[in-house]
Formats: C-alpha cells, structure tokens, sequence
C-alpha cells in the first residue's frame, strides 16, 4: 500500500532554469491536490487537478507555473524561470472521490525546492 | 474565501499535560475540518478529523470538538508524549470540493 510519491525530495535549482516536481497518488485515486509551504507558514493551496482535467487553479501564480495530471503516469507540477522566492515545500495531496467537503486528503513526504 | 486562524503558534507542555490548540473559520459553508501533524521534513499527516453533522469525536488520546455557530474547532490532546512533539495544523474546505485551507500552525514541544 504505497502512499503518496513525491520526487525528488529535494531540488536545487539557479535562477533562471526550469523545476519539475512529481506526483504519484495512492493508487486509485484520481484527484491531486499541490501545496505550497514557505518557512514557518502554512500550506498554501496551488492547483487541484483530476485526471486529465485541471478543476481549480485559483491558489497558483499567473505567470510561471503550470500543472498537468496525465492519463497514464504522475501529476507534474512546473515552474519556469525560477527566481528565489519560488524556493519552499510543494507538497502533494490525492485523494479517493470528489465530495463537498467529505474527501480525506493523503500527503506525499514533499519536494524542497532551493533555488541558488 | 475561507480564512483559518489558528492559536497558539507555539506550546510547551510537560509530558503528561494536556495541549489544546484552537482554530476559527470564516466561511459558514465549511464541513469538514481536519487536523494534520507535520514531523520536522516530513509531510502532513491526516491525524484526526471532524465533519459539521458531529460537535465531537475523539480517538484514543485525541479529540476535536467543533461549534458551528461560533465557527470554531480544537484539537485536545491528552497525557502528552515526548513523540507528540510536531507542528500541527487546523484546516477547514469550502463546499464543492475539498481544497483545504490551513491554519499557520501550533509548533508543540512536550518535554520530558
């Protein structure tokens, strides 16, 4: 019963380059959730996506970012052209089934985003 | 949108104390509000959560309570453990689906 992959666990990245960050879900589920976490704050919701289909992207940048939740494989979230503030946790969440406010959201162990 | 404050921000206990760390919501749409424990490079864990049909539920040494009509929930640990030692997180979903807003977090250190 393998939870919720992330990787890498940690990225470094120069300003300027690109950052690809990995989803697996719990197997079965078809709802992905990313976060992200600055240092000493809460998480931050980004983008909830289902298969194929981006549902709400209201917590991500404008400009930059983008996620995608394929058919077959891993949600990738993307952030182009990073710059230093871009640098915090980004944090995966799936869950099972869409509901109003009845899903529990599993947490992947994150990716630690540097950028130098 | 749904705005979570959450209190304190730290706390220290002695191991066997009790901890109680509380949450406000805005939105009265809100219904389910779970907690999470977040170990130092780790991920959240989901640790215990209540949904707005129930005004408590509790699970071994842990309980939230939740008034809806105050619009806020706590999470009650007791006889407190060194490995209870974590920031912990309150967080609530609007209705529709289930984007989670979180609270900034109760960094508890219980000593020994």
């Amino acid at each position: 019963n393998a939870g919720v992959m992330q990787n890498p666990r940690h990225l470094v990245r120069r300003r300027g380059q690109e950052a690809r960050l990995r989803c697996s879900p719990v197997k079965g589920h078809s709802h992905v959730y990313w976060y992200r976490q600055l240092p000493e704050e809460g998480l931050k919701f980004m983008v909830y996506l289902q298969k194929e289909n981006i549902i709400d992207e209201s917590g991500m940048p404008k400009e930059r970012f983008s996620a995608e939740f394929p058919k077959e494989g891993p949600s990738i979230l993307r952030i182009q052209q990073v710059v230093r503030g871009d640098s915090a946790a980004y944090f995966c969440a799936s869950s099972p089934t869409k509901g109003a406010g009845n899903n529990e959201q599993f947490f992947g162990p994150g990716t630690r985003l540097t950028v130098l | 949108g749904e705005n979570v404050e959450q209190h304190p921000s730290t706390l220290s206990v002695q191991e066997g104390d009790s901890a109680v760390i509380k949450c406000t919501y805005s939105d009265s749409a809100s219904n389910y509000f779970p907690w999470y424990k977040q170990e130092l490079g780790k991920g959240p864990q989901l640790i215990i959560d209540i949904r707005s049909n129930v005004g408590e539920k509790k699970d071994q040494r842990i309980a939230v309570t939740l008034n809806k009509t105050a619009k806020h929930f706590s999470l009650h640990i007791t006889e407190t453990q060194p490995e209870d030692s974590a920031v912990y997180f309150c967080a609530a979903t609007d209705s529709g689906y289930s984007t989670l807003t979180f609270g900034k977090g109760t960094m508890l250190l219980v000593s020994p």
